[in-house]
């Protein structure tokens, strides 16, 4: 059964750069099957999708997020993380990593980490 | 990328029928069969219902059901239960190779 789990700081002040890491368990990254992405959701909002990674390293990002966000991963750790610059309150959410099929539906989802973005 | 439209929310009571729609254009939800649909609970990450429009994931009861006509998309809940009051999102594939998600459409069993 594969799980994910975000870690990562709770709290990032403003202007600064969240980072986020998702370890993938219970199966491999490198397996080149799918691909792995992040997801936010504003607390009381809906769901936005922030980016997308291959093991390749190869990534798409939404463009509304992309000046902001870089994706990377680590087939050695079997994790892929999110870094996303000049935050604001803006960007505060539960964050979400996921395993994404063809076809680009989400089947396995991490619990979810709330960020803060305050002074 | 613009979100897909979805109602804000429906209801129903035990054992009834309801439906969500999924608007998108031809972009998207009618340029590909390519439509998901998740559960949330509250305080709980997505749920995968539904993919490529019409596909269960193992264990989905088979009282969820998906359909597709030109730019919507359809989510179906048969015999309605109490544990399915949730919030219900839909997502498509785009021709930006992106997904884009729906507003979420809050399912009450009244």
């Amino acid at each position: 059964q594969v799980q994910l789990q975000e870690s990562g700081p709770g709290l990032v002040k403003p202007s600064q750069t969240l980072s986020l890491t998702c370890t993938v368990s219970g199966g491999s990254i490198s397996s080149g099957d799918y691909y792995w992405s992040w997801i936010r959701q504003p607390p009381g909002k809906g769901l936005e999708w922030i980016g997308y990674i291959y093991y390749s390293g190869s990534t798409y990002y939404n463009p509304s997020l992309k000046s902001r966000v870089t994706i990377s991963v680590d087939t050695s750790k079997n994790q892929f993380s999110l870094k996303l610059s000049s935050v604001t309150a803006a960007d505060t959410a539960v964050y979400y990593c996921a395993r994404v099929k063809i076809g680009l539906s989400h089947d396995y989802w991490g619990q979810g980490t709330l960020v803060t973005v305050s002074s | 990328q613009s979100a897909l439209t979805q109602p804000a929310s429906v209801s129903g009571s035990p054992g009834q029928s309801i439906t969500i729609s999924c608007t998108g254009t031809s972009s998207d939800v009618g340029g590909y069969n390519y439509v998901s649909w998740y559960q949330q609970h509250p305080g709980k990450a997505p749920k995968l219902m539904i993919y490529e429009v019409s596909n269960r994931p193992s264990g989905v009861p088979d009282r969820f059901s998906g359909s597709k006509s030109g730019n919507t998309a359809s989510l179906t809940i048969s015999g309605l239960q109490a544990e399915d009051e949730a919030d219900y999102y839909c997502s498509s594939y785009t021709s930006s190779s992106t997904p884009v998600f729906g507003g979420g459409t809050k399912l009450t069993v009244l």
